[in-house]
């Protein structure tokens, strides 16, 4: 399958920690990324090869991927870490393939 | 800094055309792949097309537009295009222009333009 699932929605309390999944067929042979998308604006880059934070992404983020399921987490959330977040993976046959997406609420 | 700037989004008819721009700066630009990701309205981006740093016929697309969409680019100028034929309503989106990073076995979009609105309506 080339299906990467996400859960629609996580809910986080200020200063808690948020994981969201993403989960795809033998997803830990390959390498996942993860977008931050507010509301009116383009995607960001927050997380690339499993774990690798792009300048200027605040070391709250951090993400992991293993077996079927890549977590990104958010350590220490805020407020403004509300937005939805999008997993991202790639292989030579589909090319690129995206999450169907977490909408991330601090409550 | 990277900038990536989109043009030539509007509204067509079913059945129409449309050619989209992306003015890339920042970055040498001749040195990376380039794809258009598009996101429908409330939904999640789905990646479209790519074309390697050399154009020609590196191409590739989304089995969804395959036949009816073209990619190229002009490295002298520093522009992605993507030439859309038979369009459908389905192709309503923002589309966006990325910036291909592919290293460690794997590829993903380090920088995103504004996008660009196509809607397509009778």
């Amino acid at each position: 399958s080339h299906e990467l699932t996400q859960p629609p929605s996580v809910s986080v309390s200020p200063g808690q920690t948020a994981s969201i999944t993403c989960s795809g067929d033998k997803l830990g042979d390959k390498s996942a990324c993860w977008y931050q998308q507010k509301p009116g604006q383009s995607p960001v880059l927050v997380i690339y090869q499993d774990n690798k934070r792009p300048s200027g992404i605040p070391e709250r983020f951090s993400g992991s991927n293993s077996g079927n399921t890549a977590t990104l987490t958010i350590s220490g959330t805020q407020a403004m870490d509300e937005a939805d977040y999008y997993c991202q993976a790639w292989d030579s046959t589909t090319y690129y393939v995206f999450g169907t997406g977490t909408k991330v609420t601090v409550l | 800094e990277v900038q990536l700037l989109e043009s030539g989004g509007g509204l067509v008819q079913p059945g129409g055309s449309l050619r989209l721009s992306c003015a890339a700066s920042g970055f040498t630009f001749s040195s990376y792949a380039m794809s258009w990701v598009r996101q429908a309205p409330g939904k999640g981006p789905e990646w479209v097309s790519a074309v390697l740093r050399s154009g020609g016929g590196n191409t590739y697309y989304a089995d969804s537009v395959k036949g009816r969409f073209t990619i190229s680019r002009d490295n002298s100028k520093n522009t992605l295009y993507l030439q859309m034929n038979s369009l459908r309503a389905e192709d309503t989106a923002v589309y966006y222009c990325a910036k291909d990073q592919c290293g460690g076995g794997t590829c993903y979009f380090d920088y995103w333009g504004h996008g660009t609105l196509v809607t397509v309506s009778s």
